[in-house]
């Protein structure tokens, strides 16, 4: 079965700083990967998703993230984070083929410093 | 509707009571799922319907926990006997079966927070 590592449980940042946040998944076989935004008090919402071709996804909200199959990683990244990117961020995974379940990491809670 | 709803918004119930939480999803979404998000949690599959049959059941954790959709829409996760442990916000995705793959168009609604005291 798939499965989704997220190390960084809470990220704190100012306001115009970097941010890269890591995914890491296990599976064997070919996979879709998604990273999920939950602003407070909001739904899930879909930043973006990787299904196949270029590696590099881009998102919403000026978000990317990178697929490097080698390493197993999906890293979210953003290159100057907003007040308003505070949320919790979960990176999913589902494989390609035969499985309708998304599995999801345990989350990064962003905070970002006006 | 414009998305997926659900109700109630919030539900407190006492420990051993049964109850129902439904799931209303986007108008001709064929799939429906269900999942729990616990505390420090990602979410966490329960079990997925295509049309009014359950495809995937694997992830209800035991026989307390029960989910229908007899009509192809609307769904109804059932929970008997409950425990403080089945507390949690309990999330209903929809997708529409098309495009590269089902996943393409998976909508989250706000989910149903369950507090069992």
């Amino acid at each position: 079965a798939q499965s989704v590592s997220q190390h960084n449980h809470h990220v704190i940042l100012s306001e115009a700083a970097s941010l890269e946040l890591g995914c890491n998944y296990s599976y064997g076989g070919t996979v879709n990967l998604f990273w999920y935004v939950q602003y407070p008090g909001q739904h899930l919402q879909l930043l973006l998703k990787y299904f196949s071709g270029d590696p590099l996804v881009k998102g919403i909200k000026g978000f990317e993230a990178e697929f490097i199959k080698s390493k197993f990683s999906f890293n979210l990244r953003k290159p100057s984070v907003q007040w308003s990117d505070t949320a919790e961020y979960f990176c999913a995974v589902i494989p390609n083929f035969g499985n309708e379940k998304l599995t999801f990491g345990t989350g990064t809670r962003l905070t970002i410093i006006p | 509707g414009a998305g997926v709803s659900q109700t109630p918004s919030n539900k407190v119930t006492e420990k051993g009571k049964y109850v129902e939480l439904r799931c209303d999803p986007i108008s001709g979404h064929t799939a429906l799922y269900w999942y729990r998000q616990s505390l420090g949690q990602g979410p966490e599959f329960l079990i997925y319907f295509q049309g009014t049959g359950a495809a995937d059941d694997s992830g209800l954790p035991n026989d307390r926990f029960f989910a229908v959709r007899p009509e192809g829409s609307v769904s109804t996760l059932k929970i008997q006997r409950t425990e403080r442990g089945d507390s949690a916000v309990y999330l209903c995705a929809s997708s529409l079966l098309e495009g590269p793959g089902p996943t393409y168009g998976y909508t989250f609604g706000s989910g149903t927070r369950l507090t069992v005291v």
